[in-house]
């Protein structure tokens, strides 16, 4: 059972145009989410992060927007540019007791900014 | 940034063999380390959870005796995977999180991976 989901296998956008990726999640009790690129054969890099606590994080051409109310997630980035093709993760994390906060990961997003 | 190196960032090996992967916390002190294994296509999928100096809990289907964890200082954990098969030939990444300072507590820092080959 995917508890973390990105349904989009794969996006391809203009340069210089906005990219969204979306991503669904199913358990309530996540509260921290967060954005991972990763290029082949390397380890993912965190992009952003938002609390359940707030319903935007922006940093610089990155923006994560969160509905609690319809578990989902998106992540804009404006302008594209043809260096910000990788794929994308999408991954929370809950304060459970025991949880350690562990991430969980969505399936991954192929992003192609073409020029 | 927090810094992640893993050692080797490939390996081939005979199967049967044993296979060493050092994770190491270069500017922070990792509190929890976590490994996770990435087939061709798929998403991250965590292993196993390692605090120092404890012992590393495992998620469900990974076998604890195969996939040896040790986390004895607060920068390196390794990953040991015992008598290897190919089957376990996989993309192996470590990551890692501190109890703040540059690391914030909700966030991992992930090493560049282990290329795993058992022929």
């Amino acid at each position: 059972d995917q508890q973390v989901k990105q349904n989009s296998p794969s996006l391809s956008v203009q340069e210089g145009r906005i990219s969204i990726l979306n991503c669904d999640y199913t358990n309530s009790m996540f509260d921290y989410f967060l954005w991972y690129k990763k290029y082949p054969a390397e380890g993912p890099t965190f992009l952003i992060s938002i609390s359940s606590i707030k319903d935007k994080n922006e940093d610089g051409r990155f923006t994560v927007f969160l509905n609690k109310s319809a578990k989902h997630l998106s992540l804009h980035i404006v302008p594209s540019q043809p260096g910000d093709s990788a794929v994308y993760f999408c991954a929370a994390s809950s304060g459970v007791s025991g949880s350690a906060r562990q991430l969980t990961f969505g399936s991954g997003t192929q992003l192609t900014v073409l020029p | 940034g927090a810094v992640v190196s893993q050692h080797p960032s490939r390996v081939i090996c005979k199967s049967g063999t044993s296979v060493k992967i050092e994770c190491r916390s270069l500017d922070f002190q990792a509190t929890t380390m976590f490994w996770y294994r990435q087939f061709p296509k798929q998403s991250l999928m965590l292993m196993a959870t390692s605090n120092e100096g404890s012992k590393a809990t495992y998620e469900q289907g990974v076998e604890k005796d195969k996939f040896l964890i040790n986390h004895a200082s607060l920068t390196l954990s390794t990953l040991t995977v015992t008598s290897a098969h190919p089957e376990d030939s996989s993309f192996y990444i470590c990551s890692a999180r501190g109890g703040g300072g540059l690391s914030s507590y909700n966030e991992q820092f992930f090493g560049p991976g282990t290329r795993l080959t058992v022929l």
